[in-house]
């Protein structure tokens, strides 16, 4: 039971490149999040999905798209990466929609460089 | 809408020491709250939480976070530390009642350091 892996674990981009970070769980949680973290801010939600097939913007979405083609798979993609980018992205899963408090289990994270 | 406040920023402690790591937060309803723990090039994890009954609550590795609801707030607690205890603490909650799973507010981490 590996939980919920991210890949790749570190990237550097240039301005305006694009890339997919891949998260898998083998949980078979029907939720799924990306997060991401920056200094002094805790993390924050860029977009999540409740279901195979579903997506759903959260707090900080622009500059990212996402797909859950898989109900164990959620990609985030970066359409044009920007320098602000920069941070560190972490993908989650959890088995309930938070309505009785349920725990979201974390992947590794992802640390991305946009020079 | 809720916020989280996490006083300090940066803890350090010395080993076998207590420790107490804040968290306040503000909600105009009812909340879970919630302690991750996040291991030098880790990701988060829980370390314990609170959604009803005891305002007291336990993790397995000695760290105890009471509910004050008066003061809103969910301090965390150790009375004596472990190098292994080094980590980042985030503080979390999300509102009672209805689909919450985008409702999740973290604050902003409390980097404990343990001094040998």
């Amino acid at each position: 039971n590996a939980g919920v892996t991210q890949t790749p674990k570190f990237r550097v981009l240039k301005t305006g490149q694009s890339m997919t970070l891949l998260c898998a769980q083998d949980m078979n949680h029907e939720y799924m999040y990306w997060y991401r973290q920056d200094p002094g801010m805790g993390l924050r939600l860029i977009h999540y999905s409740v279901g195979e097939g579903t997506t759903a913007k959260g707090e900080v979405p622009d500059g990212y798209n996402v797909s859950r083609l898989k109900k164990q798979n959620f990609l985030l993609g970066l359409e044009s990466a920007a320098p602000s980018q920069t941070s560190v992205y972490f993908c989650a899963s959890s088995y309930g929609s938070g309505i009785l408090g349920e725990t979201q289990y974390f992947g590794p994270g992802t640390r991305l460089l946009v020079l | 809408a809720q916020s989280v406040t996490q006083l300090d920023s940066q803890v350090p402690v010395f080993e076998e020491a207590p420790v107490e790591l804040r968290c306040n937060y503000s909600s105009s309803v009812s909340v879970y709250l919630f302690w991750y723990v996040q291991y030098p090039n880790q990701g988060l994890q829980l370390l314990l939480k609170y959604l009803s009954g005891s305002t007291l609550v336990k993790s397995i590795n000695g760290f105890e976070a009471e509910f004050n609801k008066s003061q809103t707030s969910f301090h965390l607690r150790k009375p004596s530390v472990h190098i292994s205890d080094t980590a980042e603490y985030f503080c979390a909650v999300t509102p009672k009642g209805g689909s919450s799973y985008d409702k999740v507010i973290f604050g902003p981490g409390t980097s404990l350091s343990v001094i040998p």
